[in-house]
């Protein structure tokens, strides 16, 4: 399985700034994914990161607010945009190792707290 | 849409078996899965199991799957204090996207 390394692994943000979350994968992976999950909840798909090509975003997210990156197959960026309190959660990178008929596999996940 | 449920509180005593239950609403999931979360950690993939299959186990973890119920679970024998946490069920999405959809979690309490 696939070594899954996230930067920042918690922050403190004051409202209205933004954050970069990394996530490093140690091998190629075809998919890569980020997901969101609130206090107390499950887990919650943001979007797919594509590699050279916009991310593909799930129903409620929106690129303004969760700009993402993935310039090769090793690598992406979420950026957490104009912070607010909801937005207090835990981002998880997840990716799929191989070829598709491989299970995802998560990051340890960025807890980020917004005052 | 698509559903994932799962019931929210188990607790057992240590050396006894523990069953997680599931159920889900996408009959052509490829993929079922579970994922344990200890408290401040990240998601550590458990087990999987493929539609096509009715049991699998590991050591202590045995999945059933029952398609015609839509109906998965995890027992885990002989559990033990370390296995406290959170398990999460997810399905994955047919048409192969990687999208997973995941249950509320189950936290399993493990009492000495």
């Amino acid at each position: 399985s696939a070594v899954i390394s996230q930067k920042p692994s918690r922050d403190i943000c004051q409202r209205g700034t933004s954050l970069t979350i990394q996530c490093q994968v140690d091998s190629q992976v075809t998919m890569m994914f980020w997901y969101r999950q609130q206090p107390g909840q499950s887990l919650t798909l943001i979007a797919t990161a594509n590699q050279g090509s916009e991310a593909t975003y799930e129903s409620g997210f929106v690129i303004d607010k969760f700009p993402i990156s993935r310039p090769n197959l090793t690598f992406s960026t979420l950026t957490v945009s104009n912070m607010s309190p909801e937005d207090s959660s835990i981002y998880l990178c997840s990716v799929v190792p191989g070829g598709s008929n491989q299970p995802q596999h998560f990051g340890d996940g960025t807890r980020l707290s917004i005052l | 849409g698509e559903d994932v449920e799962q019931s929210l509180f188990l607790s057992v005593r240590e050396g006894d078996s523990s069953v997680i239950n599931c159920t889900y609403t996408d009959s052509s999931s490829t993929y079922l899965y579970w994922y344990k979360q200890e408290p401040g950690a990240g998601l550590q993939l458990l087990t999987y199991i493929f539609s096509n299959m009715d049991m699998k186990q590991d050591q202590r973890l045995t999945v059933l799957l029952n398609k015609k119920d839509k109906h998965l679970s995890l027992r885990i024998a002989d559990t033990q204090t370390g296995d406290s946490a959170i398990y999460f069920c997810a399905e994955s999405i047919s048409g192969n996207t990687g999208k997973l959809i995941f249950g509320q979690g189950t936290t399993l309490q493990v009492k000495p």
